[in-house]
């Protein structure tokens, strides 16, 4: 149950796209298309943007995008705005009914 | 409107115990597992544990296995979380998460502050 590896930051500038990577092993990003993104601004709870890899809830813009390949799964968000400026965690189902997480990206929008 | 919402947080020495509670409505409680999942102060997400809708399908991240006992009540629409035998390590925002029919979590408590320190 170790922790799935994220850059500690990333930035860019309004209107430009930034991608955050998300590597885990065979036993957990490689083994499942169970892939989630979730943002969270300070002092306030998680909120899901990706599901199963590439999938958005309802209400998420279409600006915010998943994939995977091997071991790793990114998250890429385009057209940057001011709001998108947040922590992001990555987390995958692990088999046996467990769950492991990113230990979590700062965007900043410069 | 699904609504999560903890309780029981609070200020534990080394070594004491808690009880947290996770009320749920919106949704059909008894339908859906539920899991706990931590953030300790500046720190990352870390599951916790899971309870499946069968009735005593719990599993445990190791870093709890043996220490907190998850279960539910679905005639009350309620999640627990049981802590015992708690270490400073486990200082943390205890939320309370509803997991999609899928394999991932769809909304989530604001959360329960718990404080272990002498």
């Amino acid at each position: 149950q170790s922790a799935l590896t994220q850059p500690r930051s990333v930035s860019g500038s309004p209107g430009q796209s930034v991608t955050i990577s998300c590597t885990g092993t065979s036993s957990d990003v490689g083994a499942y298309d169970y892939v989630s993104w979730f943002q969270q601004h300070p002092g306030k709870a998680p909120k899901p943007m990706i599901y199963d890899v590439n999938k958005r809830p309802s209400g998420v813009p279409d600006r915010f995008s998943g994939s995977k390949s091997g071991n790793t799964a990114s998250l890429t968000i385009s057209g940057l705005q001011a709001e998108d400026e947040a922590e992001y965690y990555c987390c995958s189902h692990a088999g046996s009914y467990t769950w492991v997480f990113g230990g979590g990206t700062k965007l900043t929008v410069l | 409107e699904v609504q999560l919402l903890e309780s029981g947080g609070g200020l534990v020495q080394p070594g004491g115990s808690l009880r947290l509670s996770c009320a749920a409505s919106g949704f059909s409680f008894n339908n859906y597992a539920m899991s706990w999942v931590r953030q300790a102060p500046g720190k990352g997400l870390e599951w916790v544990a899971s309870a499946g809708v069968p009735a005593g399908s719990t599993v445990y991240a190791n870093s709890v296995k043996g220490r907190f006992t998850i279960s539910r009540d679905n005639s009350k629409n309620t999640l627990y979380l049981q802590m015992s035998s708690l270490r400073v390590e486990d200082t943390a925002l205890y939320y309370c998460a509803k997991r999609t029919s899928g394999w991932s979590f769809d909304s989530w408590g604001q959360g329960t502050l718990v404080t272990v320190s002498s």
